[in-house]
């Protein structure tokens, strides 16, 4: 399909892991993003990684990409109250016969966090 | 300072009005966008602007319009609102490389 897709709603207990998966759609895309959207704010950028790269890991986060299912995963490591927010997964798609790019979103899933 | 400041915060309208939404940077890019956002659907992308004298429609154009009126300055208007434009609206920014786009606070726009 043409839409990047995501689960809407993720539920976990505080201290677990959290696993977050995203679908895009463009094997040619350079570039896959997380963003966070915590209540009442706008969109920041969490990590993103370069579509050579398997996976990238940043502290708690841990980004896996696989090209070929075309299928993104952030992992949240002991997930804290303050993780709750909504994650968007965004994908880079590079225009036909030009180097203007833009990003597409996915619908974002929420992530509650239980004490 | 914010870097990207959306005006007005919240608004409520009626039906029929014109309603002008405006966003400013100050992080010297280039490409500028704005998006709205409603509940279970994400973001969708309603016009975006690589330069000055450049712009494009995204997903949902219909029923906007936009102006840049500077590099630092890109307007979102409704001509006529509609209720179901009643949304979140963010502008972002971002530059050439496009690695990372930064959002503003949004407008929470309701139109009865």
């Amino acid at each position: 399909g043409e839409d990047v897709e995501q689960s809407l709603f993720l539920s976990v207990r505080e201290g677990d892991s959290s696993v977050i998966n995203c679908t895009y759609t463009d094997s040619s895309s350079t570039y896959l993003y997380w963003y966070k959207q915590e209540p009442g704010a706008g969109l920041q950028l969490l990590t993103y990684i370069f579509s050579n790269m398997d996976m990238k890991q940043d502290q708690r986060l841990t980004v896996l990409l696989n090209k070929k299912d075309k299928h993104l995963s952030l992992r949240i490591a002991d997930t804290q109250t303050g993780d709750s927010a909504i994650y968007f997964c965004a994908e880079r798609r590079e225009a036909r016969g030009s180097t203007l790019g833009r990003l597409y979103f996915g619908r974002g899933t929420q992530l509650t966090v239980w004490p | 300072d914010a870097d990207v400041t959306q005006t007005p915060r919240n608004r409520i309208t009626k039906t029929g009005k014109r309603i002008m939404l405006e966003c400013s940077q100050t992080k010297g890019h280039d490409r500028m966008y704005w998006y709205r956002q409603d509940p279970g659907l994400g973001l969708r992308l309603i016009y975006y602007s690589f330069d000055v004298k450049d712009i494009n429609k995204g997903e949902i154009s219909d029923g906007y319009s936009v102006s840049r009126q500077a590099q630092a300055k890109f307007s979102l208007s409704l001509e006529s609102a509609i209720p179901n434009q009643t949304a979140l609206y963010f502008c972002a920014t971002s530059d050439l490389q496009d690695n990372e786009q930064f959002f503003g606070p949004g407008t929470r726009l309701t139109v009865l």
